[in-house]
């Protein structure tokens, strides 16, 4: 069974810093990874896919790098509208599955 | 742009079905793409519950299989979860999403909350 293991679970930070957001999975994924921003009340947003390209819309400040079991989401200068809870997520098996890590948290310091 | 509206009851009883559907517009469901369907209990993170493509294949969560169905009308450009023997374990927000080709959730509904209680 899949497991994606995020870290840290809380990230608390100020505005203007560097955010870097780590995933591991269990087993190999090669690039078939993804991240989600997911705010209070609302659905979660996908910002990266294929581990390194980014969404439609989504701001240059967002950036994913990794392949096989570690990735990392970085945000280079966090915004106020970037704290929020952000997910991982796989998708190595065809038909796809979702197999989610357990979130990390952006906080204000 | 694609859209996706869940709905269905809000409250169901315990032993009882759960029954949400998601509309979709801008898109018509029969020119491909997986839709899934993926929930998450207050305060938590985030289950893919299955998935089902336009020709009515479907997969689901090996946790859920034995009490999920997923169908897909696309006449009504929709399709629908099943949850059958619920517990208050199964309280949580139900999204509809769409799966990209390349397997990521790019569209995603703006969620229901269903609660089990008596």
């Amino acid at each position: 069974e899949m497991v994606m293991t995020q870290s840290p679970a809380t990230l608390s930070l100020s505005p203007g810093e560097r955010a870097t957001l780590s995933c591991r999975a269990s087993q190999s994924v090669g690039s078939n990874l993804a991240w989600y921003q997911q705010k209070p009340g609302q659905a979660p947003r996908l910002l990266i896919y294929g581990a390194s390209t980014r969404a439609t819309g989504i701001p240059a400040r967002f950036s994913g790098s990794g392949s096989g079991t570690e990735f990392a989401l970085t945000i280079s200068s966090l915004q106020s509208e970037d704290f929020a809870v952000y997910y991982c997520q796989q998708y190595n098996n065809w038909p796809p599955r979702g197999t989610f890590g357990q979130g990390t948290r952006v906080e204000i310091k | 742009q694609v859209q996706l509206q869940e709905s269905g009851p809000g409250l169901v009883k315990p032993s009882e079905a759960l029954s949400l559907t998601c509309a979709v517009s801008d898109y018509s469901i029969s020119s491909g793409y997986y839709w899934g369907w993926i929930r998450q209990p207050p305060g938590k993170g985030l289950e893919w519950i299955g998935s089902v493509y336009h020709n009515g294949n479907t997969y689901y969560n090996p946790s859920l299989k034995s009490r999920v169905t997923i169908s897909v009308d696309t006449s009504k450009n929709q399709f629908s979860l099943k949850l059958s023997s619920v517990t208050a374990a199964d309280t949580a927000e139900y999204y509809c999403a769409r799966t990209a080709v390349t397997g990521q959730f790019d569209y995603w509904g703006q969620g229901t909350l269903v609660t089990v209680s008596s």
